[in-house]
């Protein structure tokens, strides 16, 4: 079974379209994470939800929004998509936010824009 | 500032060949130290937590070790399935939880 799952695994669209990414965990955890890595695979946090709450909102531009209907699934939803917006985006999930948690990473989504 | 430096950027091992990663990292409080694996076209895979200084763990042909300031990954007599990306991250008490910030990573390559 899959832990942390994300869809779609690859995403190739246009400049200035709106797309969406999703991400399922079955792992009864508490808290769940959107990352970015960049081209040379630097990985930064965008943002993190405890039980559906809103925990941390990095510098990202507004056109990320990110939405989570329940504690298993926390979507991302990208505005008039930029070149700069390519890269691998990650979700992860962990048991809660103290205590040093590990997290547990998906498969990444691979944006292109073109 | 980087809070997370990993060094080297990549290693070259012949099979068999002991080495070790570093990752040395600046926090306020340490609350956590996480080493994860990551290959090609994969999702970061977690390996080792480690809190406080003088901790040890091991999996397979890894040990992680944890000092106040650094942390070192050594890889005993590596085979070339080990070859992968070695990311290292820390959770820090001054920040927001559940915040990591992660190093760059180490390419390892074990060649046969």
């Amino acid at each position: 079974d899959t832990a942390v799952s994300q869809t779609p695994k690859y995403l190739v669209t246009q400049m200035g379209n709106d797309k969406s990414i999703k991400c399922e965990q079955n792992l009864g955890h508490d808290t769940m994470y959107w990352y970015k890595q960049d081209s040379k695979k630097f990985l930064k946090i965008m943002f993190s939800y405890n039980n559906k709450e809103l925990i941390i909102n990095e510098t990202v531009p507004n056109r990320f929004s990110p939405k989570s209907p329940d504690k298993a699934h926390l979507n991302l939803h990208i505005n008039s998509l930029e070149l700069g917006d390519s890269a691998v985006y990650f979700c992860a999930s962990s048991q809660g936010l103290a205590g040093g948690y590990e997290q547990f990473f998906g498969p990444g989504t691979r944006l292109t824009v073109l | 500032e980087d809070q997370v430096t990993q060094s080297p950027e990549a290693l070259r091992l012949q099979e068999g060949e002991s080495s070790s990663l570093n990752c040395s990292y600046t926090v306020s409080g340490l609350r956590g130290l996480f080493w994860y694996r990551q290959d090609p076209g994969k999702g970061p895979e977690f390996l080792f937590t480690l809190y406080s200084a003088g901790e040890e763990k091991e999996k397979e042909r890894l040990k992680a070790t944890l000092t106040k300031k650094e942390s070192f990954l050594h890889i005993t007599a590596p085979k070339p399935e080990d070859s992968a990306t070695y990311l290292c991250a820390v959770q820090d008490r001054g920040s927001t939880l559940g915040r990591l910030y992660f190093g760059r990573g180490t390419q390892l390559t074990v060649w046969p």
